[in-house]
């Protein structure tokens, strides 16, 4: 079946810098996406969604960027804390009744 | 608002014994939903429902059971525990859109 996937499992980052998340998905027809951040022993974490009708939205340090053409999305967290430290997946879901589909996520660790 | 909780947080179980994990949400959210979640790996979706009443089987339903008798509670059950069913648990919840996840139940089957 369709499945959500991501370009490194991994990403180490220092204090301050910009991170950069990458996604890949696969199914055409998936026209709503999500971010989560799990933090150790918790559940996920909303961060910020985006409809297929656009191709960017801001938030509060994060900006999700979503390319149709070659079914590409990205999280960017801008000067990245140590407390942004986290597995961070992406979702995808086709329709209203359309359920997620997670990716496996990437872990990003900040260095002090 | 609380949001969505689970209970209980951790519990060992022997293979063949039974539970039920609950799950209850204070939203007034339509869908809810069971994941569970494994070394390295997303969120598989066991089961979820669509309203009171309503359940319908996700990616991995084998060996687990589970019931919306309420709006707000939504119950997953093992009939007979295997050593595949260790893993942690998530449910959540929603409208439509983005879901809300409870804090998780770490289940060990010996």
């Amino acid at each position: 079946g369709e499945s959500v996937g991501l370009h490194l499992p991994t990403l180490s980052v220092q204090e301050g810098d910009n991170s950069i998340i990458n996604c890949a998905y696969s199914n055409s027809a998936s026209d709503y996406f999500i971010w989560y951040k799990q933090e150790s022993g918790k559940g996920p974490q909303f961060i910020i969604d985006i409809r297929s009708n656009m191709d960017k939205r801001q938030g509060q340090r994060v900006t999700v960027l979503l390319n149709k053409t070659v079914k590409h999305l990205s999280l960017q967290i801008a000067a990245t804390q140590p407390g942004d430290s986290a597995v961070y997946f992406c979702a995808e879901k086709e329709g209203s009744q359309g359920n997620l589909i997670f990716g496996k996520g990437t872990k990003l660790s900040v260095k002090p | 608002n609380a949001g969505v909780t689970q209970t209980p947080k951790f519990r060992v179980l022997k293979t063949g014994q039974s539970m039920t994990l609950l799950c209850a949400q204070d939203m007034n959210h339509e869908y809810m939903y069971w994941y569970r979640q494994d070394p390295g790996m997303g969120l598989r979706l066991i089961h979820y429902s669509v309203g009171e009443g309503t359940t319908a089987k996700g990616e991995v339903p084998d060996g687990y059971n589970v019931s919306r008798l309420k709006k707000q509670n939504f119950l997953l059950g093992l009939e007979s525990a295997a050593p595949s069913q260790t893993s942690v648990y998530f449910c959540a919840s929603s409208r439509v859109g983005e879901q809300y996840f409870g804090p998780g139940t770490r289940l060990t089957v010996t």
